[in-house]
């Protein structure tokens, strides 16, 4: 089972909608989860971190996590046509030593029609 | 202020040949990543440095590759005898301290093209 997994998509959403990005982990142990953004051709770019259950928002953007689900999703409210990039889910296995390696799922492509 | 650069943007070698990749962090920071992204995936560990050395070397698939920091700012990935297999985009990342819970800034790459 890959360490961390989420739907390719691509997920289509018109503009103004509500986009839902999701990914799951397999490793318990993961403590820290980001969400990077990729537009085609560049590097990503960290646009949310969440290290504890529950909520935090930060703009448009809102991201979750259940740990006991092993289960973290992004929410972008109000979708801009500029948000249309690849979002990259990654996790940190804190437990272990390895504290610093990003693990990272394969993203899933969000293209928002005007 | 400076993002983390990378030089070249672009590197086109033929199989057998030697290259050099090179890394400039976000001035401050200890602590450095390289990753290696193929198309349609995320990018995936080769190699964390804190300071010079090399913490964590893990990730790099086999002895033709290796990396220094000999003065813990600018880092070099060296890959020998390149395969085909070897093309890929490689980012570079820097973080102040290497905490679990410090953002990883990625340079705009370096993509490695092997004929």
């Amino acid at each position: 089972q890959k360490e961390v997994e989420q739907n390719s998509g691509p997920l289509s959403v018109p503009e103004g909608a509500i986009a839902s990005l999701n990914c799951t982990y397999s490793d318990r142990g993961s403590q820290s989860f980001f969400w990077y953004r990729q537009y085609s051709g560049k590097s990503p770019e960290l646009i949310m971190s969440i290290y504890s259950n529950g909520d935090k928002e930060d703009g448009r953007f809102t991201a979750q996590l259940n740990k006991a689900s092993q289960y973290v999703s992004l929410l972008i409210r109000d979708s801009q046509p500029s948000d249309s990039a690849t979002y990259l889910c990654a996790v940190i296995l804190v437990m272990g030593g390895s504290n610093y390696k990003l693990t990272f799922g394969k993203g899933t492509l969000l293209t928002v029609n005007p | 202020g400076a993002g983390v650069s990378q030089t070249p943007s672009n590197k086109v070698t033929e199989k057998g040949k030697y290259v050099e990749l090179r890394c400039d962090p976000i001035s401050g920071h200890t602590a450095l990543y390289w990753y290696r992204q193929s198309l349609g995936q995320g990018p995936e560990f080769l190699i964390y440095f804190q300071g010079t050395g090399a913490a964590d070397d893990s990730g790099l698939p086999n002895d033709r590759f290796f990396a220094v920091r000999p003065e813990g700012s600018v880092s070099t990935l060296k890959i020998q005898r390149t395969e085909r297999g070897d093309s890929a985009v490689y980012l570079c990342a820097s973080s102040l301290e290497g905490k679990s819970t410090d953002t990883q800034y990625f340079g705009p790459g370096t993509r490695l093209t092997v004929l």
